[in-house]
């Protein structure tokens, strides 16, 4: 079955360092790969979409990769800070999918001061 | 501009009520989905409507019904209500272009004794 997985474990690090999250799935190809951050009480806020025929895409801090021969995505956040900290979901949409995305299950970023 | 909006924010029923949550977007999206949030699962979809007038089902509908009632609203009905469907459920929309992200509200909790 599709399979689509971050690290379950909190990532802790100190402000000024950057952040590194993963994100790997199994068992078949996405069209794109989005990654959201969710703040707790909250729903979902979309920060970066990458399409399988782009290695790297960035905005501001955020950096992601797509790694098609890894089957992964790595999402960056450099000179992180403590507002960074939230949970950050990826998501993944097959070729001829009509948009319905597959999420991880999200990886907690604690920025420590 | 409220983006989505979903109420109640929270809900306590008891096992074998029923019970409609409302989801009402001002994004003149085509597309509106349902997702439910458990600890360690990630975002799974329930039910999603690529249009007016159509809907289908998702990863976990079992034990849901919807009604897409006109563009702007999408609800989802619990008829029976079961200690499993302890959750998080969040309503999301889009364009239903493959490229775009998706617009969450901030979630109804529900808990079921």
């Amino acid at each position: 079955s599709q399979k689509i997985e971050q690290n379950s474990e909190a990532l802790n690090i100190q402000e000024g360092k950057t952040a590194t999250l993963t994100c790997n799935y199994t068992n078949y190809s996405p069209a794109y790969l989005q990654w959201y951050r969710q703040d707790p009480g909250r729903g979902p806020v979309f920060l970066l979409l990458i399409r399988e025929n782009e290695k790297e895409k960035r905005k501001e801090r955020l950096k992601v990769t797509f790694d098609t021969t890894l089957k992964q995505s790595l999402f960056h956040i450099t000179a992180s800070q403590p507002a960074d900290s939230a949970t950050y979901l990826c998501a993944l949409v097959r070729s001829g999918n009509t948009g319905k995305l597959i999420f991880g299950q999200g990886t907690t970023l604690q920025v420590k001061p | 501009n409220a983006g989505v909006t979903q109420t109640p924010k929270f809900q306590v029923l008891k096992t074998g009520q029923s019970m409609t949550l409302q989801c009402a977007q001002d994004m003149n999206h085509n597309s509106m989905y349902w997702y439910r949030q458990d600890p360690g699962m990630g975002l799974r979809l329930i039910y999603y409507s690529a249009s007016e007038g159509t809907t289908d089902k998702g990863e976990v509908p079992n034990g849901y019904n919807v009604s897409r009632l006109n563009k702007r609203e999408f609800s989802l009905r619990l008829e029976s209500a079961a200690p499993s469907q302890t959750s998080v459920y969040f309503c999301a929309t889009g364009t239903g272009d493959l490229y775009q992200p998706q617009h969450f509200g901030d979630g109804t909790r529900l808990s079921i004794l």
